[in-house]
């Protein structure tokens, strides 16, 4: 197991496109959370799930934002007609409810640039 | 609302010298704080977590409730440790969502 994987590493939009990033936790972990990353700021969440379930959603994430995560396994993040402040890193994390310690595994990002 | 507060963006000290990265949050419960670091051109990664009242890398973190203060220390610093440090809070124990403070760049100059 590699960790975390996200795909495309790196992806360039003009405005109004739609984008779909997606997310391959850790195989044994059951929570998986989306992550928005702007210059110089921290990671700030947008959502996350325990298996399948979409558990919350920050306010950040606006309605052209949507999140899935069908069979508890990969997970994908949709941004529909994407405006220029859309752009920054997506990172994905994952966890196990499982383990006695809590911590997030942390995938590369996805970094987003519209254009 | 929870937040976590790096007042320092950059920090720049020479190897061998004393490190001290401050985080301070604000949050009505009891919280979790973490310490997260990212190398260059690597992933964000779990430095310490308060709970487990570790040392890792040399690092030390204590929690003081009554300063609502989680300062991340280091008695000698190495140029291994220059990265990008985050200090982060999960509210309650919750074990879902963190949240990060801005973050600290430390250089350790040679």
């Amino acid at each position: 197991d590699t960790g975390v994987s996200q795909n495309p590493r790196h992806k360039i939009t003009k405005r109004g496109q739609n984008v779909t990033f997606r997310c391959d936790p850790i195989s044994e972990h059951n929570r998986l959370y989306w992550y928005r990353q702007t210059l110089g700021q921290g990671p700030e969440f947008l959502t996350y799930f325990q298996n399948e379930a979409q558990l919350e959603k920050s306010r950040l994430l606006s309605d052209r934002f949507s999140a899935e995560r069908p069979k508890g396994s990969f997970s994908t993040l949709e941004i529909q007609r994407t405006e220029q402040g859309d752009s920054a890193m997506y990172l994905c994390a994952s966890s196990s409810t499982a383990a006695w310690v809590f911590e997030q595994y942390f995938g590369p990002g996805t970094r987003l640039t519209v254009t | 609302a929870q937040r976590v507060t790096q007042p320092e963006k950059l920090l720049s000290v020479f190897k061998g010298a004393p490190v001290e990265l401050k985080c301070n949050y604000s949050y009505s419960g009891s919280p979790e704080l973490f310490w997260y670091v990212q190398y260059s051109r690597q992933r964000l990664q779990l430095l310490l977590r308060h709970i487990s009242r570790e040392s890792i890398k040399g690092f030390t973190a204590d929690l003081n409730k009554g300063e609502t203060s989680f300062h991340l220390k280091k008695p000698f610093a190495q140029e291994e440790d220059s990265a990008m440090y985050y200090c982060a809070l999960d509210s309650g124990g919750s074990n879902y969502k963190l949240t990060f403070g801005k973050g600290t760049l430390l250089t350790v100059n040679p």
